[in-house]
């Protein structure tokens, strides 16, 4: 079946850098959905692309869909202590999770 | 607006006991799903329904049942429960399956013993 794999499993960033999570499918995916996390928190969704090579833009978090629809990534500009948590894809109509991303981030 | 309310928050079980995990939305969606949540292992679906009537196993269903009686209500049963069922549980609703918006509930933290 579908599998979604998401790298890396945890990063930690000193406030400022930037912060990329990849999400890889062994299918073409119909649609991605990115969803952050709070720590004890539940997951809240963030964006959602659907065409071939789609970039969108949230401030500092840019997300992007691939040509052959089969990996995103998104990227956050210069982190902030407020980006703490655990990032997320789900691919595709069965909404399939990545395992996720962990990021921290030191003040 | 209260969103997808999840009852209840923690909940101890010794094994062998059963329990229902409650699950209820007000925003009239169609499609509502059960995620467990373990480390290092993201969101595995458990169930899901597409309306009322209607429920269909997602990827880790065993050991749990659902029905889906209003459109409202999806409460997860734990049968049996074993301590491999330690873990923390979301229920989600969205107006449709993987291409819309899916709004969590808070999450229950089950520990078995």
């Amino acid at each position: 079946g579908q599998q979604v794999m998401q790298i890396p499993q945890y990063q930690h960033v000193q406030e400022g850098e930037d912060f990329t999570t990849y999400c890889n499918s062994s299918t073409t995916l119909s649609n991605i959905q990115w969803y952050k996390q709070r720590p004890g928190g539940h997951p809240v969704f963030l964006i959602q692309l659907v065409k071939s090579g789609e970039v969108k833009k949230q401030k500092r978090l840019t997300f992007q869909f691939g040509e052959a629809k089969k990996n995103s990534s998104l990227h956050i500009t210069a982190t902030q202590t407020t980006d703490v948590g655990t990032y997320f894809c789900a691919g595709g109509n069965d909404m399939r999770f990545g395992a996720g991303t962990r990021l921290t981030v030191k003040p | 607006n209260a969103g997808v309310t999840q009852t209840p928050k923690f909940q101890v079980l010794k094994t062998g006991q059963s329990m229902t995990l409650q699950c209820a939305q007000d925003m009239n969606h169609e499609y509502m799903s059960w995620y467990r949540q373990d480390p290092g292992m993201g969101l595995r679906l458990i169930h899901y329904s597409v309306g009322a009537g209607i429920t269909d196993q997602g990827e880790v269903p065993n050991g749990y049942n659902v029905s889906r009686s209003t459109t409202e209500d999806f409460p997860l049963r734990l049968l049996s429960a074993a301590p491999s069922q330690t873990s923390v549980y979301f229920c989600a609703s969205s107006y449709r399956r993987g291409i819309s918006e899916a709004f969590f509930g808070q999450g229950t933290r089950l520990t078995v013993v």
